[in-house]
């Protein structure tokens, strides 16, 4: 089976602007989580979604947004850019129950100028 | 909440030798424990995972016993290759309040392991 993909892989947007970001999930899973990495704060989950609602929020601003379409894709949208959204945005995906291993996909890099 | 605290790194050892890096965590309830890591450039990858206490995880030599008296996790590898050099991250499944099987995923805060040959 092909893994989580993401797009775009590398990003640069200034300040104000709203970016979006794609993740298709592993085929047949249904759980597709999203977590912000800085070298500050470390890995964050952001949010979960499984079959197009939303299941779990982290604590983000309502900046940041994200949906599900019913083939499980998802996107994630950042409004209002800040410097400090500059980050690597990690997709990963799931059957969706507890004990699930949730798969990484390789990352979208986001500077913000 | 629940949180995962690692051993602070960077860790540097030498090929052949033990290594041991140590993670506990606080939780409520029974959350399954996993091992990432990440090489430079790429996203996370399992490396192990136990979903209840005293279950061991094991991959590429690599192993670690869900202990939930000491509420611990650590990872053991009896002799590391230049390949392992990459970040270790511990994490916990942290299931939502609202929705059974919801998933977050509670990460540590990282290990740098640089192996030398």
């Amino acid at each position: 089976k092909a893994g989580v993909t993401q797009t775009p892989r590398y990003l640069i947007k200034t300040r104000g602007q709203q970016v979006t970001l794609s993740c298709s999930p592993i085929s047949g899973h249904r759980s597709v989580s999203w977590y912000q990495q800085t070298p500050g704060q470390g890995l964050q989950f952001l949010f979960e979604y499984f079959s197009e609602t939303q299941r779990n929020k982290g604590n983000f601003p309502g900046r940041f947004s994200g949906r599900q379409f019913s083939n499980s894709r998802s996107e994630m949208n950042v409004s209002t850019l800040e410097l400090g959204d500059s980050a690597l945005y990690l997709c990963a995906s799931s059957e969706g129950q507890r004990t699930d291993t949730q798969y990484f996909g390789p990352g979208t890099r986001l500077t913000v100028l | 909440g629940n949180s995962v605290t690692q051993m602070e790194g960077p860790v540097t050892l030498s090929e052949e030798a033990f290594l041991t890096i140590n993670c506990t965590y606080t939780a409520t309830g029974y959350p399954s424990l996993f091992w990432y890591v990440q090489y430079p450039g790429e996203g996370l990858q399992l490396l192990l995972k136990a979903t209840k206490a005293d279950d061991k995880g094991s991959n590429k030599g690599f192993e670690a016993t869900y202990r939930k008296e000491t509420t611990s996790f650590h990872l053991e590898k009896g002799s590391v290759q230049v390949s392992d050099s990459a970040v270790y991250f511990c994490a916990l499944s942290d299931t939502g309040i609202f929705f059974q099987g919801a998933q977050k995923l509670v990460f540590g805060q990282g290990t740098r392991l640089t192996i030398n040959p």
